[in-house]
């Protein structure tokens, strides 16, 4: 089945404490982004990568780290989560990177709370 | 760059219809929609190209005027299930862009 995986859904952490948020897709899409999810700010793009080694930043990526050391894996990293991180946070990928014709597929969604 | 979506929110009766509309300021190459309920992740529902071209999905179809970098959403005779918040996508470069949203509740 062609999924999208994020782990974990939940996640409860101290501020400082570094995460990951993982991110897998089965379907050999090249382009994956991640975004956070704000009432009243809609989904707002963090990093992206068009493939392997090639990252790039979105709108909101202070704060954040990526990796694309292999196709199917994008994780999201924070290196110390403050509260203003706490949102919903998705991974999505697709297939075409130059003109993005082809749908996006998302993960589950991560909940985050940085207390 | 995040295209702006009109109305924010509009409550319909079962069976009524519904238009949603989404702005961009950049040259379009391609428009999608989607469908997210709350809390779930966003569903795709269908991708415009360049050309005019209108599609559909069931009772739910689209249309995108690349000249005037705009794309509408019909939701004809609608259904409960087709409460949720909707957006569109934009493609300009090499970043995706989600619209502001559109919150659509249907009632019985």
């Amino acid at each position: 089945e062609a999924q999208v995986t994020q782990n974990p859904r939940y996640l409860i952490t101290v501020t400082g404490k570094k995460l990951t948020v993982t991110c897998s897709q089965n379907m050999n899409h090249e382009y994956m982004s991640w975004y956070r999810q704000d009432p009243g700010l809609g989904l707002r793009q963090i990093y992206y990568s068009m493939n392997v080694e090639v990252t790039d930043k979105g709108d909101v990526p202070e704060g954040y780290k990526v990796s694309r050391k292999e196709k199917r894996n994008f994780p999201l990293i924070l290196e110390s989560p403050s509260p203003n991180q706490t949102s919903l946070y998705f991974c999505a990928s697709s297939t075409t990177t130059i003109i993005m014709n082809t749908e996006a597929f998302f993960g589950q969604g991560t909940r985050l709370t940085v207390v | 760059q995040q295209p702006v979506q009109s109305p924010q929110a509009v409550i319909l009766r079962e069976g009524e219809d519904a238009v949603i509309n989404c702005s961009s300021s950049k040259a379009l190459y391609s428009v999608h929609w989607y469908r997210q309920k709350h809390g779930e992740a966003p569903v795709f529902l269908m991708i415009l190209l360049k050309g005019g071209e209108q599609k559909g999905h069931e009772k739910i179809s689209a249309s995108f005027n690349e000249k005037k970098q705009q794309s509408s959403l019909y939701l004809t005779a609608s259904q409960l299930s087709y409460s949720g918040t909707y957006f569109c996508g934009t493609y300009t470069g090499n970043q995706f862009y989600f619209g502001t949203g559109t919150s659509l509740t249907v009632i019985p």
